[in-house]
């Protein structure tokens, strides 16, 4: 089946410093999804993209929609501690095939 | 933004016996429901898909009759767990979707059998 790939796969970053992390496919979506999830709780969403280019912000947060469709990366900036945690991208057609990447656990040092 | 809750929030049971796990969407109707699983640093795998009024998806490797899905309202789904073992030990989250193009996420259920 369709399979998502999270670069990097873990990052330790300091606090202040700017993040960026990206999401690849072999195939085509219509839909990409960031979400973060804490420890011991549920992925919150952070943005939706639905169009091929599109760039969206959110706060500190910035995801852009690949031309190719095949790809999506998320930026955030000025990191703070609560920013620790894992973002997962996610991948959809429609609601006919959602598919989670493996993830990128993010750690701020102080 | 839409909330999907989750209850219990966390159960630990003996061998053996089963768990029922209820996911609501509080803000919205939900045409479909998805549970997941959640092994320790891992990501979620997708365990099934549950449409309102009509019987669950299940993806490949998951027992069907161990999973008993129930998706009776367009703001409940139910996951039991049936003769819960070690094994089935994990975070069992759900989400949601009032529409095709995004899910909304339970808080999760932790599964302890001992």
């Amino acid at each position: 089946g369709q399979q998502l790939n999270q670069s990097p796969q873990s990052m330790f970053i300091q606090e202040g410093e700017d993040v960026s992390m990206n999401c690849t496919s072999s195939s085509i979506f219509n839909t990409w999804l960031w979400y973060k999830q804490d420890p011991g709780e549920g992925p919150v969403l952070l943005i939706a993209l639905y169009k091929a280019g599109e760039l969206t912000s959110n706060g500190r947060l910035t995801a852009q929609f690949g031309i190719t469709r095949k790809d999506s990366f998320l930026n955030i900036s000025a990191s703070i501690p609560s920013d620790v945690g894992i973002y997962f991208c996610a991948g959809d057609n429609y609601g006919q095939n959602f598919v989670f990447g493996p993830g990128t656990r993010l750690s701020v040092l102080p | 933004g839409a909330v999907v809750s989750q209850h219990p929030s966390w159960v630990i049971c003996k061998s053996g016996t089963s768990v029922k796990i209820e996911c609501r969407s509080l803000d919205f109707q939900a045409t479909t429901m998805f549970w997941y699983r959640q092994f320790p640093k891992q990501s979620l795998m997708l365990m099934a898909t549950s449409n309102e009024g009509s019987k669950a998806t299940y993806e490949q490797g998951v027992e069907k009759d161990k999973f008993l899905i129930n998706h009776a309202s367009l703001t409940l789904s139910t996951l039991t767990v049936t003769s819960a073992h070690p094994e089935d030990s994990s975070f069992y989250i759900c989400s949601a979707s009032g529409g095709p193009r995004t899910q909304y996420f339970g808080p999760g259920t932790r599964l302890l059998v001992l």
